[in-house]
């Protein structure tokens, strides 16, 4: 079935360090893909997206770049702040003729910036 | 302002009680989801709801169940056939591709 696999944690990062988060899925069509971001004892917030290949999501500094070739939408940052300390979900939904399916989540990756 | 808002944060409950978590949401969208979040394993989705009046179950339904009754709210309830309860319950809505999500409810049975 379709899945998303994503590089284990922690991750441990001083600030201003640059960041990747790596992701890879298995899809049997064309899914939409997500990163959602989990700051501690809080819910998930969409950070980004992408729809289609080759589309580049971005915010707050985040970038993923969805690349059909491979397979992956890594997450990357240039410069890492203490603020962007979370547990990071990378995810997928299926497009079937208009609708999406449900939300397929990784396991999360949890990044801690030191100061 | 918008949103999803789940009640309580925190939930403390002896083994073999029924518990309800509620989930209510101001965004007027159809469909409504709820996960459940543990440790190293991310989300896992219990039951959904695409409509009113209609529910599907998720990968994980077993010893939980769900009402769609309105749009707004889409209460979850963990029985007590529930073998590990204990963990972080996450509601969600959705309209296109992006799900939002509530605070969370963390339940622990003792």
């Amino acid at each position: 079935g379709d899945s998303v696999t994503q590089m284990e944690g922690p991750v441990t990062l001083s600030e201003e360090a640059f960041l990747t988060i790596n992701c890879t899925y298995t899809a049997t069509g064309y899914p939409s893909l997500f990163w959602y971001v989990q700051y501690p004892g809080e819910g998930l917030q969409l950070l980004l997206k992408a729809t289609k290949a080759d589309d580049k999501g971005s915010n707050k500094g985040f970038e993923a770049t969805y690349r059909k070739e491979t397979t992956s939408f890594h997450l990357e940052k240039g410069s890492v702040q203490v603020s962007d300390s979370a547990v990071y979900f990378c995810a997928l939904t299926m497009n079937y003729g208009g609708s999406q399916g449900n939300l397929i989540f990784g396991k999360g990756t949890k990044l801690s910036v030191k100061p | 302002d918008g949103g999803i808002t789940q009640s309580p944060k925190y939930l403390f409950r002896k083994e073999g009680q029924n518990v309800t978590l509620s989930c209510e949401q101001n965004l007027n969208h159809d469909a409504m989801y709820w996960y459940r979040q543990d440790p190293g394993q991310g989300l896992r989705l219990i039951y959904y709801s695409q409509i009113v009046n209609d529910f599907q179950k998720g990968d994980i339904a077993e010893g939980y169940s769900v009402s769609r009754e309105k749009k707004e709210s889409f209460p979850l309830t963990v029985t007590s056939a529930q073998k590990n309860p204990t963990a972080f319950y996450l509601c969600a809505s959705s309209i296109g591709f992006e799900q939002f999500f509530g605070p969370g409810t963390r339940l622990t049975v003792l």
